[in-house]
């Protein structure tokens, strides 16, 4: 069966440092794979999606960006955080893009 | 572009009860697929029930059902025998060649 996991699952940061949160799926070839960011008591934010390693799509510019150095593997950087990056980032996967998407458990962001 | 309303930011229901969370969504498209997706306090998404836009008969999973209209743009969820691990946000989402647009969601508090 298919998992997807996230670390770390909860992260405070200083306004200003680097970022890293990554994403791994199990079970499953070439999947597609998003970000998304959900500030609190509000609904989905799309940030990256990626149909193949190397493949990334933008829909919202700012200051994170992300990767995917291999299939199954998406990265979620920012060089330097701000205070309006804190918020709940899920990752999650789909077999093709028509079809629905699993989330993983999420990581907990709060930038001080 | 596509969107979907969840018009209903706050419901409550009392438990063994019966419950319906409405969705509106726009689009020119005749295919596709709408989804819900249950997000309880721990912030895990989960998939509750999918409709592929071209089938008439509406889904069912257990005790979740929908009531699908596609004339209308309609895609309510009934929650029937309201359980107290029912309290949620639910998000209702729609999908064609994009990625997934979610509503605001809606938050179901479950009452003793």
């Amino acid at each position: 069966s298919q998992t997807i996991h996230q670390w770390p699952a909860t992260l405070v940061q200083p306004v200003g440092s680097p970022l890293s949160l990554e994403c791994t799926v199990e079970g499953t070839s070439n999947p597609n794979l998003y970000w998304y960011r959900q500030a609190a008591g509000r609904g989905l934010q799309l940030l990256f999606y990626s149909v193949g390693i190397g493949q990334i799509s933008s829909e919202v510019p700012q200051n994170l960006s992300a990767s995917r150095p291999q299939d199954r593997q998406f990265i979620l950087s920012s060089k330097k955080l701000l205070l309006s990056d804190s918020g709940f980032y899920l990752c999650a996967w789909s077999v093709v893009q028509i079809n629905e998407q699993f989330f993983g458990p999420g990581t907990r962001l709060t930038v001080l | 572009a596509q969107t979907v309303t969840q018009s209903q930011p706050e419901m409550s229901v009392q438990e063994a009860e019966t419950v319906t969370l409405s969705c509106t969504y726009d689009t020119s498209e005749n295919n596709y697929y709408l989804f819900w997706y249950k997000q309880p306090p721990s912030r895990q998404m989960i998939l509750v029930i999918r409709q592929e836009a071209y089938k008439q008969q509406n889904a069912t999973e257990n005790r979740f059902s929908v009531n699908f209209q596609k004339a209308a743009k309609s895609f309510s969820l009934k929650i029937s025998d309201s359980q107290l691990g029912d309290t949620a946000m639910y998000f209702c989402a729609f999908i064609n060649n994009t990625p997934l647009v979610f509503g605001k969601g809606t938050r179901l508090s479950v009452i003793a």
